[in-house]
Parts: C-alpha cells; structure tokens; sequence
C-alpha cells in the first residue's frame, strides 16, 4: 500500500520535448513537494503546494511548472528539456505546511538525450 | 552556498560496532533536523529527529546529537548491522522559508558481517 507513489519510475526523452510527472499521496497530506537530485546526489526542494496552494517556489526555470489538481496530486510539467534537466526528481508530502517529517516517494529518474 | 554539510562522503564499519555520522550546518534559523536514510532507487525514508532546542534524542539503535554553539548534529548507530547499509542524508527544516528541508550530500555507509 503505497504511501507517495510518482509515474513514471523511469523517464528517457530527447532535448526540446515536453514531459510530465505525476505524484499522489495516499496519506491525506495537505502539504506536498517536489525535489530534484543532481548528479552530486544533493536533493534540493523546487516546489511546495499546500491545499493546492503554491507556497515554495525555488529558483527553478519557468520550464517546470508544478499543477495541483487537489491535495492529494502534485504533478510537475516540464517544458523545452535540456540536457541539464537529467536527474531524479523526488515527489514528498507532509501532514501540513509545519510538518517537519516529509514521506517521500520513489522518485523519477529522468534522462534527457 | 551549501548551508547543511556531510563531509564524510562514505564510511565503512564492522557489525555490531558503532557508526557515526557527522552533519554541520550554518544557517542558525533551522528549527529541525532529520535524518533520512535512503536504499538505491528507493526514496529517502525518515529516520529520527532533533528539535534546536534539544541535544539528543534516541530511539532504539538511533541517537541523534546536537551540538548548536558548533552547529554540529552527529547520528549514532548502535549496534550496526548489514542492513543499515544505505546512504543517510542530514536535513535541516527552516519553518520559516515555508517547511523547507535543505539537505546535505549524504553519507553512504557500509556495515560488513
């Protein structure tokens, strides 16, 4: 019974394309966030969505766009791919917008060719 | 500017004998740290944590340290065992920046029989 579960587990792509992830949470989370993990394995947060409600947003390319369809899914859009964009990408979720405890998912890793 | 440190990128230990791993950090508004243990293509899964105004905290074969005139944590394991080999991550949550987890580069520890 899968808590944070992210499709697709592996993505490979070619520069120029547009992709999208897709997270759900079955935890009945308010919070949710998306983070990225480079190639020097540091996870770094993108975005945050409480109740739909976009509260992070990092220094990030407007190519990403994160979409909230309800608090349960946080999916993440990702425009124009470059090169640079190859990485896993990590979906997580938390209680509320003051939960420290964040429950991650399995991640995404995206390869852009 | 890396603000949550693991400058040990590895370490390996013998069963049953103690793991430490270190963590600084220098933004002095983390309210928060955790830590995050992670097995290959799998999420980071959430370990124990440490209020700042706390120096420890334990649970089981885990115990947190916090040293915050140094701004210093420290995870104990004890014993050690084989499965407890992964990599293990220190995050630092900054409530006020929105619930923000800043992680650091990960330790990846190897627990030999």
């Amino acid at each position: 019974d899968t808590a944070v579960s992210q499709t697709p587990k592996y993505l490979v792509t070619q520069m120029g394309n547009d992709k999208s992830i897709k997270c759900e949470q079955n935890l009945g989370h308010d919070t949710m966030y998306w983070y990225k993990q480079d190639s020097k394995k540091f996870l770094k947060i993108m975005f945050s969505y409480n109740n739909k409600e976009l509260i992070i947003n990092e220094t990030v390319p407007n190519r990403f766009s994160p979409k909230s369809p309800d608090k349960a899914h946080l999916n993440l859009h990702i425009n124009s791919l470059e090169l640079g964009d190859s990485a896993v990408y990590f979906c997580a979720s938390s209680m509320s917008r003051s939960s420290y405890e964040q429950y991650f998912g399995p991640g995404t890793r995206l390869t852009v060719t | 500017d890396q603000q949550v440190k693991q400058n040990s990128p590895s370490l390996s230990v013998q069963e049953g004998r103690i793991s430490i791993l270190n963590c600084d950090y220098t933004n002095s508004m983390f309210d928060y740290f955790l830590w995050y243990k992670k097995y290959p293509a799998e999420g980071p899964t959430f370990l124990i944590s440490i209020s700042s105004i706390k120096d420890k905290n334990e649970d089981g074969r885990f115990t947190v340290f916090l040293n915050k005139s140094a701004k210093h944590l420290s995870l104990h394991i004890v014993p050690s065992q084989p499965g407890d080999s992964a990599v293990y991550f220190c995050a630092a949550r900054d409530l006020r920046a929105g619930n923000k987890l800043t992680f650091g580069g990960g330790t990846r520890v190897l627990v030999k029989p």
